[in-house]
């Protein structure tokens, strides 16, 4: 069974810092692995998508990065914004008969002071 | 375009009721699946609907159920609620196996 653990767990941070947060799963055989955002109290919002064939992403200030060989990613957040307060969450999506299933990690919880 | 809907936004029930939770997906979108999220379990998963059909689920006890219509709204039952169904209950739907999930803002379950 596919495990996702993400690090750290919360993260208070001065306003412009750059950030990165980590995620690692179990099983190296996935299909691709996606990172969201969550607001208190709101549904998850996608930010990227990296299918199992590349290596990274980039959108705006984010860029994530996939090792599938070690079961790692990274979330890095350039120059960071209290806008940006956020719990940031890792899914993996598996290869074979859960196909269509996400396993998510517990999530960082973000936290970027002005 | 419009995201996935989820309706109702807040529920109120009684242990021992059951609920209907209603997800319109993205136009164009034809499979949908269903998470729950607790603070203690964080996000898992239920089931996931194509074309009207289930193609998975997850380690949830027969009391929640779902379907899937044709014009690709879904509906999740859970019946006789227990005060463990507490949770946000989220709704997501994508294109194609290799588009990125979607997500509704969820509906917010309290059972007393």
């Amino acid at each position: 069974k596919q495990e996702v653990t993400q690090i750290p767990a919360a993260l208070s941070v001065p306003e412009g810092e750059n950030l990165v947060l980590n995620c690692s799963f179990t099983d190296s055989a996935i299909y691709n692995l996606q990172w969201f955002r969550q607001d208190p109290g709101k549904g998850l919002t996608s930010l990227l998508l990296i299918q199992s064939s590349q290596r990274e992403q980039t959108s705006g200030r984010l860029n994530a990065s996939l090792d599938k060989s070690s079961g790692r990613s990274t979330l890095y957040i350039a120059a960071s914004q209290p806008g940006d307060s956020a719990t940031y969450l890792c899914a993996v999506k598996s290869r074979g008969s859960t196909l269509g299933r996400l396993y998510f990690g517990r999530g960082t919880q973000l936290t970027v002071w002005p | 375009k419009a995201g996935v809907t989820q309706t109702p936004r807040y529920l109120i029930k009684t242990r021992g009721q059951q609920v209907t939770l209603s997800c319109s997906p993205i136009s164009g979108h034809r499979s949908v699946s269903w998470y729950q999220q607790t603070p203690g379990q964080g996000l898992q998963f239920l089931f996931e609907y194509f074309s009207e059909t289930q193609r998975n689920k997850g380690n949830f006890p027969g009391r929640f159920s779902g379907r899937q219509f044709s014009n690709s709204r879904s509906e999740m039952n859970v019946s006789t609620l227990e005060l463990g169904d507490s949770a946000l209950y989220l709704c997501a739907s994508r294109y194609t196996l290799k588009s990125p999930l979607h997500f509704g803002n969820g509906t917010r379950l309290t059972v007393t």
